[in-house]
């Protein structure tokens, strides 16, 4: 079945250390997405690709980083500059064009960092 | 201002319709969205809407689109304990491939 894997589920940092969330996706969509949600608020959005070795910051980029080499992968690594990194992350995908069914998000089922 | 908003709880008992809202302030949406995420999950679409549409129904669920107050809900016919869950709206606009979310609605569904 098509769908989206985020791995892993659980994840914790040392201080000053990098870390890396995968995202694979086999939906064939050109679109991907990386959000931040903290409990009791939205989604707020990192950073987005919308074609392979092209992404663009979105609103709360500080302190992290995003690499789009094939188009079914969309990796994003925490850096040590996030100073407040604790919280649940969540990747999507989407098709891009014009579309007659608006080209909703599709998501995987995130992961949760922590700071040890 | 970009904000999309949403109250932030909502209580019904099993059986029971529910109504979650949603206003937005772009008038220039092309689609809305509803997501339903449970506990320590993703968000699961539900149903969208295109601008142009004042209404859609879904089996239980029933979209309300009214433009000029810039105002979506959510009905929820014959609610059961399992659509307890987080509930966001989320539109997107002319132009932009990427959403943007309202803060969710926990809907709390007691037997």
């Amino acid at each position: 079945d098509g769908g989206i894997t985020q791995s892993p589920k659980y994840l914790f940092r040392k201080e000053g250390q990098n870390v890396t969330l995968s995202c694979e996706q086999n939906l064939n969509h050109d679109a991907m997405y990386w959000y931040r949600q903290d409990p009791g608020q939205g989604l707020r959005l990192i950073y987005y690709s919308q074609i392979v070795n092209d992404f663009q910051k979105g609103d709360i980029a500080e302190g992290y980083s995003v690499s789009r080499e094939k188009k079914e992968s969309f990796p994003l690594t925490v850096t040590s500059a996030q100073k407040n990194p604790t919280a649940f992350y969540l990747c999507a995908s989407s098709a891009t064009g014009t579309g007659g069914f608006g080209q909703p998000q599709h998501f995987g089922d995130g992961t949760r960092l922590s700071i040890l | 201002g970009e904000d999309v908003e949403q109250s932030l709880f909502l209580s019904v008992r099993e059986g029971d319709s529910s109504v979650i809202n949603c206003t937005y302030t772009d008038s220039s949406s092309t689609y809305l969205y509803w997501y339903k995420q449970e506990p320590g999950a993703g968000l699961q679409l539900l149903t969208y809407i295109f601008s142009n549409m004042d209404m859609k129904q879904d089996q239980r669920l029933t979209v309300l689109l009214n433009k000029k107050d810039k105002h979506l809900s959510l009905r929820i016919a014959d609610t059961q304990t399992g659509d307890s869950a987080i509930y966001f709206c989320a539109e997107r606009r002319t132009g932009f491939q990427k959403l943007v979310f309202g803060t969710g609605t926990r809907l709390l569904v007691s037997p």
